[in-house]
């Protein structure tokens, strides 16, 4: 039963346009999320959080919206470059609780040059 | 800095082998985590500790696996006896501390069991 669910197992843009990855999670407790970026062969790294209590937060290129009543975040990337091919992992935890992070099954982007 | 340190970086073995995997978490870090990906699971939390107390074991999927931390700056995945599915990618993370959410990912341990 995954509490943390990334729908789309892969997604292509062309390079200069946006990339819109997606994350739904089903616990109501969770309230801070984040973004892990994975290249090959190396261990995810964080790129990006926002706390229940916003529902924006914005990093260079990077975006990310949370939906608390739709129970859905998204992180946007413009404009993609293909260094940002890689695999994003969602993740989320409930703060009040000090409970553990849970990951999603990671989005794999590919950036076509 | 050194980040987190996991070896051996690539693992094959025989079914029924014993695995042991190693990790160095980052100076003055006081969580460690043990994840395993696979591409039908993704990212799974297996067990993580505090102060290298165990908090959580209940990702670990069969009495085939332990873990163990006797100080701050080691600790050690075993597998035994090792089987083919328990063939991935295991990583080993650190956190300041047990609430703090960013956690630093070591390379991970790609492990292949024929």
């Amino acid at each position: 039963d995954q509490q943390v669910k990334q729908n789309s197992p892969s997604l292509s843009v062309q390079e200069g346009r946006i990339s819109i990855l997606n994350c739904d999670y089903t616990n109501s407790m969770f309230d801070y999320f984040l973004w892990y970026k994975k290249y090959p062969a190396e261990g995810p790294t964080f790129l990006i959080s926002i706390s229940s209590i916003k529902d924006k937060n914005e990093d260079g290129r990077f975006t990310v919206f949370l939906n608390k009543s739709a129970k859905h975040l998204s992180l946007h990337i413009v404009p993609s470059q293909p260094g940002d091919s890689a695999v994003y992992f969602c993740a989320a935890s409930a703060r009040t609780s000090y409970d553990k992070v849970i990951f999603g099954p990671g989005t794999s982007l590919s950036v076509i040059p | 800095d050194a980040g987190v340190i996991q070896s051996p970086r690539h693992e094959v073995t025989e079914m029924g082998q014993e695995v042991t995997l190693r990790c160095k978490p980052i100076s003055g870090h006081n969580s460690l985590f043990w994840y395993r990906q696979t591409m039908m699971r993704g990212l799974e939390l297996l067990i993580y500790f505090n102060n290298n107390v165990p908090i959580d074991d209940s990702g670990m999927p069969e009495d085939r696996f332990s873990a163990k931390m006797p100080n701050a700056s080691f600790s050690t995945l075993k597998i035994q006896p090792s089987e083919p599915r328990d063939s991935a990618v295991y990583f080993c993370a650190s956190s300041l501390l047990i609430e703090e959410e960013t956690q630093y990912f070591g390379p991970g341990t790609r492990l292949l069991v024929l």
